[in-house]
């Protein structure tokens, strides 16, 4: 049962323009989601967050969107930039757990920003 | 700061021998998690150790076991290995709930 889902393998988008990448989840004891950004021979690392008392967060040219009710969220990256093409992971936790680190991932999807 | 390290960095093996991954955290995080990244499954959880104690655990066979060091550094193993088991091998450690840091990854590769 995949509770963090990515239903995007692929997205290409031109340089520039916006890059909107989407995430649901089934899970409703989730309560701090994330982004990770993944090249090639690398490990992943962190974008950006956001809280579930939270519906937006911002971080220069990538915000994270939050919709609790359609349990949904979405990175968006105004400018797309060439760099920014990686594989790009969303990630959800429940907190409730007490301290517990089990980050369940989605499966990705891969980013091309075309010059 | 030093990041995660994992050793080694690529890894071929044969069908039915074992393999052991090791993982050093970053300076002061206590919590480290282990993911098998395929082309199929993406990232899948595997476990996770905090104060040498096993705190969760993926839906994953008992040939893959792990554990932690006092130092906070841990290992991973994969016995009687299997051609399914090539993957990358990913660690993470954290400090405090949901941000993790990835080390580079090990590529197993199982002929």
């Amino acid at each position: 049962d995949q509770q963090v889902k990515q239903n995007s393998p692929s997205l290409s988008v031109q340089e520039g323009r916006i890059s909107i990448l989407n995430c649901d989840y089934t899970n409703s004891m989730f309560d701090y989601f994330l982004w990770y950004k993944k090249y090639p021979a690398e490990g992943p690392t962190f974008l950006i967050s956001i809280s579930s008392i939270k519906d937006k967060n911002e971080d220069g040219r990538f915000t994270v969107f939050l919709n609790k009710s359609a349990k949904h969220l979405s990175l968006h990256i105004v400018p797309s930039q060439p760099g920014d093409s990686a594989v790009y992971f969303c990630a959800a936790i429940s907190t409730f757990q007490g301290g517990s680190e089990k980050l369940v991932f989605g499966k990705g999807t891969k980013l091309t920003v075309n010059p | 700061k030093a990041g995660v390290t994992q050793t080694p960095r690529y890894l071929i093996k044969t069908r039915g021998q074992q393999v052991t991954l090791s993982c050093s955290p970053i300076s002061g995080h206590r919590s480290v998690s282990w993911y098998q990244q395929t082309p199929g499954q993406g990232l899948q959880f595997l476990f996770e150790y905090f104060s040498e104690t096993q705190r969760n655990k993926g839906n994953f066979p008992g040939r893959f076991s792990g554990r932690q060091f006092s130092n906070s550094r841990s290992e991973m193993n994969v016995s009687t290995l299997e051609l399914g088991d090539s993957a990358l091998y990913l660690c993470a450690s954290s400090f405090r709930d949901g941000e993790q840091f990835f080390g580079p990854g090990t590529r197993l590769t199982v002929l």
